[in-house]
């Protein structure tokens, strides 16, 4: 299982853009990224899962690069609600400590 | 309401006390998982079921039981030899365990050993 790499924590204004990092380099041909969030004392909750091409959906946006050793999950327009931990893991590998979203009003 | 319950959501319990906690799901999902998450980190596997009347150890089974004799309930036993105990813990589940396949988690559960 391939282990992916993220930034520790992110902060953005509310009503703009998002962009988080994964890096997984070892991913093999059959891993998918999925992305998950954690509201503080929650169970993490799906986001959006892709393999190779870019995924949309009414909750964020999974840009995957071409060699596949890194995404990026798009938050179109931050809101208050979107701040949480947002984690990224190739298929059924380990939860790392995810990058932690704060987010300005 | 399709989902997986956890109950309590806090538990307290004095140590040398062994304590279950309860993980249901109505999702007829076959994989289930217990993790374990201590404050400011990731979430570590504890024990994982791909079937009725299976399961296999993840990265810190060491103190912990499970059993798993029905589809929809994967109750995970704290017992008294694990070390560590308090802690926030998380049952999942999913379809199966391809690679496409996504865990859904439930609420959690607090427990705090005295």
């Amino acid at each position: 299982d391939a282990k992916t790499t993220q930034p520790n924590s992110m902060e953005s204004n509310e009503e703009e853009p998002v962009h988080l990092p994964c890096n997984h380099s070892t991913i093999s041909g059959t891993d998918y990224i999925h992305w998950y969030r954690q509201l503080p004392s929650q169970g993490p909750e799906y986001v959006i899962h892709g393999l190779t091409s870019n995924v949309n959906n009414r909750m964020a946006s999974l840009a995957i690069a071409e060699d596949r050793k890194s995404s990026t999950l798009i938050l179109h327009r931050a809101t208050l609600r979107d701040a949480a931990v947002y984690y990224c893991i190739s298929s059924l590998a380990p939860f790392g400590a995810g990058t932690t979203v704060t987010v300005r009003a | 309401d399709g989902g997986i319950t956890q109950s309590p959501k806090y538990l307290f319990r004095k140590e040398g006390q062994n304590v279950t906690l309860s993980c249901e799901q109505n999702l007829n999902h076959d994989a289930m998982y217990w993790y374990r998450q201590d404050p400011g980190q990731g979430l570590r596997l504890i024990y994982y079921s791909q079937i009725v009347n299976d399961f296999q150890k993840g990265d810190i089974a060491e103190g912990y039981s499970v059993s798993r004799e029905k589809k929809e309930s994967f109750p995970l036993t704290v017992t008294s030899a694990q070390k560590n105990p308090t802690a926030f813990y998380l049952c999942a589940s999913s379809e199966g365990q391809g690679p496409g396949d996504t865990q859904y988690f439930g609420p959690g559960t607090r427990l705090t050993v005295l």
